[in-house]
């Protein structure tokens, strides 16, 4: 069966300091990989999303990058953290295009101090 | 950019209830999808409705579509208290990658 592995569950950051948060999809392959962020109360926003390795489409200009290593593999990074980085960051997956809706992970609370 | 609108933003109800949530979008699209978020964890798919499909139903869920209004529904009956979370609608159009979602609605449901 299909599942997605987000991790780590919560994160308290400094500002400045670095983040690598990864994604991970067993049971599929060549799927349709997304990272969103929710803020506190809010609706979900599209970050990036990726179609197969190396191919990395950005929705929002930010202070955030993303890689798609791997088929399975979605990491989303950041140099240097920024206050309004602080979020609720959920990685998803869908199969032949997202037509069919998505999976999401358990998702990370990122909290920049 | 939001593309769906929930409203409204909050609903508190009791038990045994009906709950009864619109949304509504923006463009055309191909399908509208209903999500679950309880608090702090992951959205879980609940319905999907195509736009040549008017109205479904899961179990407690029914869902309308209004294609020409550009809104939908989530009508939740004989409402439970595990039934308390926030619901998005989230819109996907042909042509492109992705779903935009709305800003939710957070139900309470009262035991």
């Amino acid at each position: 069966s299909q599942t997605i592995h987000q991790w780590p569950a919560t994160l308290v950051q400094p500002v400045g300091s670095p983040l690598s948060l990864e994604c991970t999809v067993e049971g599929t392959s060549n799927p349709n990989l997304y990272w969103y962020r929710q803020a506190a109360g809010r609706g979900l926003q599209l970050l990036f999303y990726s179609v197969g390795i190396g191919q990395i489409s950005s929705e929002v200009p930010q202070n955030l990058s993303a890689s798609r290593p791997q088929d399975r593999q979605f990491i989303l990074s950041s140099k240097k953290l920024l206050l309004s980085d602080s979020g609720f960051y959920l990685c998803a997956w869908s199969v032949q295009g997202p037509i069919n809706g998505y999976t999401f992970g358990s998702g990370t609370r990122l909290t920049v101090v | 950019s939001q593309q769906g609108e929930e409203d409204p933003q909050a609903l508190s109800i009791q038990e045994g209830e009906n709950a009864t949530m619109n949304c509504s979008y923006k463009t055309s699209i191909n399908n509208l999808q209903w999500y679950r978020q309880n608090s702090g964890r992951g959205l879980v798919h609940l319905i999907l409705i195509r736009s040549n499909e008017r109205e479904k139903h899961s179990g407690r869920l029914r869902v309308t579509l209004d294609t020409s209004k550009k809104s939908s529904s989530l009508l939740i009956t004989a409402s439970r208290a595990a039934d308390t979370a926030s619901y998005f609608c989230a819109t996907y159009t042909s042509g492109t990658y992705k779903y935009i979602f709305g800003t939710g609605t957070r139900l309470k449901v009262l035991a």
